[in-house]
């Protein structure tokens, strides 16, 4: 089973800051098999960036996916108001085919 | 507009069965892999099970923790995803999102989930 393991578990940053995300695996992942949600609260996962660099439809430009082999990093350039949430990794892989990091919370300092 | 809506939820005893359902509009639901997870309260998100497309074997993939209790069928002819769940525990408990999955399993798409309460 490959473990996502997502660092720091809190952030606390102050809009206009920058954020970086960290998503280690326990194993290689392909990077075609990685991806990143955003959670608010009481809403639906939304996601954000996969393959593991690529924005999905709407997602603004200050969001960014990097990494490879075991090593995956979300960067958010400039935080706006609306992007303290949770963030969470995926993978997909073998046995358990898909799993997810146990996330970070961004909040506002 | 591209939707999932799930049905289904409520409070069900240990031991007892519930049927999700995953009601898909604005795309061609056939096409696609489709997924539940789920979310315990103030929990993270878990992977629970997702069937593949007709194109790709109609296959099914289940976690360990509901394998032989649970189980994904899709209805392409009218657009329906189904999680039925038998053997209910109290550690079921959660609410339970529908997906669209892409090619590489990411879940682009999310119902709004039903909430599955599991106590006596």
């Amino acid at each position: 089973e490959i473990v996502l393991t997502q660092s720091p578990g809190t952030l606390s940053l102050s809009p206009g800051e920058g954020a970086t995300l960290s998503c280690r695996a326990s194993q290689t992942v392909s990077t075609t098999y990685l991806a990143w949600y955003q959670q608010k609260p009481g809403r639906a996962p939304r996601l954000l960036i996969y393959g593991p660099s690529t924005r999905a439809t709407g997602v603004p430009d200050r969001f960014r996916g990097s990494g490879s082999g075991t090593d995956f990093t979300l960067t958010i350039s400039r935080l706006e108001p609306e992007d303290f949430a949770v963030y969470y990794c995926q993978q997909y892989g073998s046995s358990p085919p898909i799993t997810f990091g146990q996330g970070t919370r961004l909040e506002i300092k | 507009e591209v939707q999932l809506v799930e049905s289904g939820g409520g409070l069900v005893q240990p031991g007892r069965s519930l049927r999700l359902s995953c009601t898909a509009s604005g795309f061609t639901f056939a096409d696609y892999a489709m997924g539940w997870f789920r979310q315990a309260p103030g929990k993270g998100l878990e992977w629970v099970s997702f069937i593949r497309s007709r194109a790709y074997g109609g296959t099914t993939e289940y976690a360990a923790s509901v394998k032989g209790r649970f189980t994904i069928s899709r209805d392409d002819s009218r657009g329906i995803a189904y999680l039925q769940m038998n053997s209910l525990k109290t550690e079921d408990t959660a609410l339970y999102y529908c997906t669209r999955l892409r090619v590489y399993y990411y879940m682009d798409v999310w119902g709004k989930g039903t909430t599955v309460t599991v106590s006596s």
